[in-house]
């Protein structure tokens, strides 16, 4: 149990284009879900933390206007990279929380996006 | 400033061997301990997750130590595999309400046959 899927696992798009990410809980209901972008050879930095039915709540530094997340069921949340540039390509990760256990996080595969 | 280092940064050993990777924090106050492996190109997988009152918890050829006075923890990965090349990522959690996760960079593992 607890799998977490995203789609698409890669993406190419030109540059000045939208990309919408999905998240899904496949077996079960995601109080939380966690927006990561990472470098090569660099950890995860979270980008926004977002719950069902509300606002995300985005760190610092990201702006919420170009990485727009939304969290419409309790089941999928998707972030979309609007106006696309080349230093946006990276491998964005998302992953879900069952509960108020922000503790046991279950990470989904990750989607590689490439900004030409 | 709420911290994870994570040594080596890399690692490279023979099939079979045994290994061993540090995290020290300085997160504060600390909730949990998690140490994921991820492969190249995927997301991170949970090995163990241990709170303040655990000082060993093992999950297969994988155990981790954590000592909260120091803290520091280890993970030790016996006869190692070449399936287990990848990066071990250190987690460490907040005991507040936002539950907020400090990542460690990660200490990359290669095993060679």
């Amino acid at each position: 149990g607890a799998v977490v899927s995203q789609h698409p696992s890669r993406v190419i798009c030109k540059s000045g284009t939208s990309v919408k990410i999905e998240c899904r809980s496949l077996d079960f209901q995601a109080t939380t879900m966690f927006w990561y972008r990472q470098f090569p050879k660099q950890s995860l930095m979270l980008m926004a933390t977002s719950n069902e039915g509300s606002k995300a709540t985005y760190e610092q530094g990201v702006e919420k206007d170009k990485f727009l997340i939304n969290h419409a069921s309790l089941t999928l949340s998707t972030l979309t990279v609007t106006s696309a540039h080349p230093e946006d390509s990276s491998f964005y990760i998302c992953s879900a929380t069952r509960g108020t256990n922000y503790n046991e996080q279950f990470f989904g595969p990750g989607t590689r996006l490439t900004v030409l | 400033k709420n911290q994870v280092e994570q040594s080596p940064q890399s690692l490279i050993i023979l099939e079979g061997k045994n290994c061993t990777l540090q995290c020290n924090y300085t997160v504060s106050p600390f909730s949990n301990l998690r140490w994921y492996k991820q492969d190249t190109g995927r997301g991170p997988v949970s090995l163990t997750i241990m709170t303040f009152s655990e000082n060993t918890k093992s999950n297969g050829r994988y155990t981790a130590t954590l000592d909260a006075d120091t803290k520091q923890s280890s993970l030790h990965i016996t006869a190692s595999q070449l399936s287990d090349s990848a990066s071990y990522i250190c987690v460490v959690s907040d005991d507040t309400n936002a539950g907020k996760s400090t990542f460690g960079d990660g200490t990359t593992l290669t095993v060679k046959p």
